[in-house]
């Protein structure tokens, strides 16, 4: 299995501040038609995850544009230019190349 | 609107079975890939189950030969039958609507998750 590893799995970030979260795969996301399937969801406190970014860079509709998703291969980052306190909870990087599709384990953002 | 809505959880003793069920309304369930992700307490997130526009399933091995996905064409509703239970399948399931084009590589929409717990 295609394992996810996140970092930090703590990020406190004061209000207005700039945030972002490391992604690694143990191998390379490059699905053999090309596309990369690396998303990006939020899970705010007694909620069902939401999708930010999906393929990468692909902002969803409705998600702020202060989110980005950048990376390629096996690296991956979730950035944040401001952080706001609605942006609060858990982000789950997901890869969809390989089966079993996989999640990493989770980056609590907190306001500091 | 595209909804799903989870049903069915409830607390079940070790070795029972339960059938968790999934309404979607705003689309046509039997066009799209859909699957069950679930999150144990304090845990992260697990794939259990999919199933193909075209009726093919997936299961990790971690379930395979206990869960059982399906749907019902006429109820626009999906189902996971859990067999066989364990402790270690407690958790929220929830039901995810998956891309139009690439399928469960790209989950799309999750719904508000149903509890099972599985304790004697």
């Amino acid at each position: 299995d295609v394992v996810m590893t996140q970092s930090p799995l703590s990020l406190p970030v004061s209000l207005g501040q700039p945030a972002s979260i490391s992604c690694r795969s143990s191998q390379s996301l490059v699905h053999s038609g090309g596309a990369t399937f690396l998303s990006w969801w939020q899970q705010r406190p007694g909620q069902s995850p939401r999708r930010l970014i999906y393929q990468v860079s692909n902002r969803d509709s409705g998600v702020p544009d202060r989110f980005g998703g950048s990376g390629s291969g096996t690296d991956f980052t979730l950035s944040i230019t401001r952080v706001e306190a609605e942006d609060v909870g858990v982000y789950y990087c997901m890869q969809g190349s390989h089966a079993p599709h996989t999640f990493g384990q989770g980056t609590k953002l907190e306001i500091k | 609107e595209v909804q799903v809505v989870e049903s069915g959880g409830d607390l079940v003793q070790p070795g029972g079975s339960l059938r968790l069920s999934c309404a979607a309304s705003g689309f046509t369930l039997s066009t799209y890939h859909m699957g069950w992700v679930r999150q144990a307490p304090g845990k992260g997130l697990e794939w259990v189950s999919a199933i193909g526009s075209s009726g093919n399933t997936y299961y990790p091995d971690s379930v395979k030969g206990r869960f059982t996905i399906s749907r019902d064409i006429s109820k626009n509703t999906l189902y996971l039958q859990m067999n066989s239970l364990r402790a270690e399948d407690t958790a929220v399931y929830y039901c995810v609507r998956c891309s139009p084009n690439f399928g469960c590589k790209n989950p799309e929409h999750w719904g508000q998750g149903t509890l099972a717990t599985v304790s004697s």
